[in-house]
């Protein structure tokens, strides 16, 4: 089974503090993502990677940048935390090049901003 | 403009009937595909079926349909014979594209289901 796992489950962190979100896969995929999901809003995109040291922004990158330096390795970075940043964190990975390859998901990182 | 559009924030369901639930997409990419997944109270994302843009029939993964109306540019989920269990959130979502650019997945606000008993 594939399996993706988040480093944290819950974070509390006061505006302005440097913000790590680690995320690992198991399963050699080449594409991984992140995600925020808010009530209502659904899930966006706000970085993905398709091979180590690749990325392209997604939907919402403002406040956000990543890093790939090993394959099974997605982090997430908030350089300076932000109270609007508060949201659950979905890490995701994917087979490159099969159409019909769907998401697996890490189970969320609960991120609060003081 | 949204390219993913589920309309019903919220519904209930009565146990062992079936549920329509709403999917509208906006692409201008002949290849797409479109998938939806199922978020229980836990958090958790499961993956529950699949269609692609050229695929001739709609799909089906045991209790779920996927009813593509591809001039409509919908791809309504349908679960038969709702259980208690299927009380969930539900995303659609769509990948447009090919190489790199047609990896990422676009997701909808979803739509909360409550199955009464």
């Amino acid at each position: 089974d594939v399996k993706v796992t988040q480093s944290s489950r819950y974070l509390v962190k006061r505006t302005g503090e440097k913000v790590f979100l680690e995320c690992v896969q198991d399963m050699d995929h080449e594409n991984m993502f992140w995600y925020r999901q808010d009530p209502g809003l659904g899930l966006r995109l706000i970085y993905f990677s398709y091979d180590v040291k690749m990325k392209e922004k997604g939907d919402i990158p403002e406040g956000y940048s990543v890093s790939r330096e090993k394959k099974e390795r997605f982090s997430l970075i908030l350089e300076s935390a932000s109270t609007n940043q508060t949201s659950m964190y979905l890490c995701a990975s994917r087979l490159a090049g099969l159409n019909t390859g769907e998401l697996f998901f890490g189970e969320g990182s609960r991120l609060t901003v003081l | 403009a949204q390219k993913i559009t589920q309309t019903q924030p919220g519904m209930f369901v009565q146990e062992k009937e079936a549920v329509t639930l709403d999917c509208t997409y906006d692409t201008s990419d002949p290849s797409y595909g479109l998938f939806w997944y199922k978020q229980p109270s836990s958090g958790e994302m499961i993956f529950l079926i699949y269609q692609g843009s050229y695929d001739q029939q709609n799909a089906t993964e045991g209790r779920y349909s996927l009813n593509f109306q591809k001039a409509r540019k919908s791809a309504n989920l349908v679960i038969s014979a709702s259980q208690l269990g299927d009380s969930a959130m539900y995303f659609c979502a769509m990948r447009e594209g090919q190489g790199a650019a047609g990896n990422k997945l676009t997701f909808g606000g979803g739509t909360r289901v409550l199955v009464k008993p």
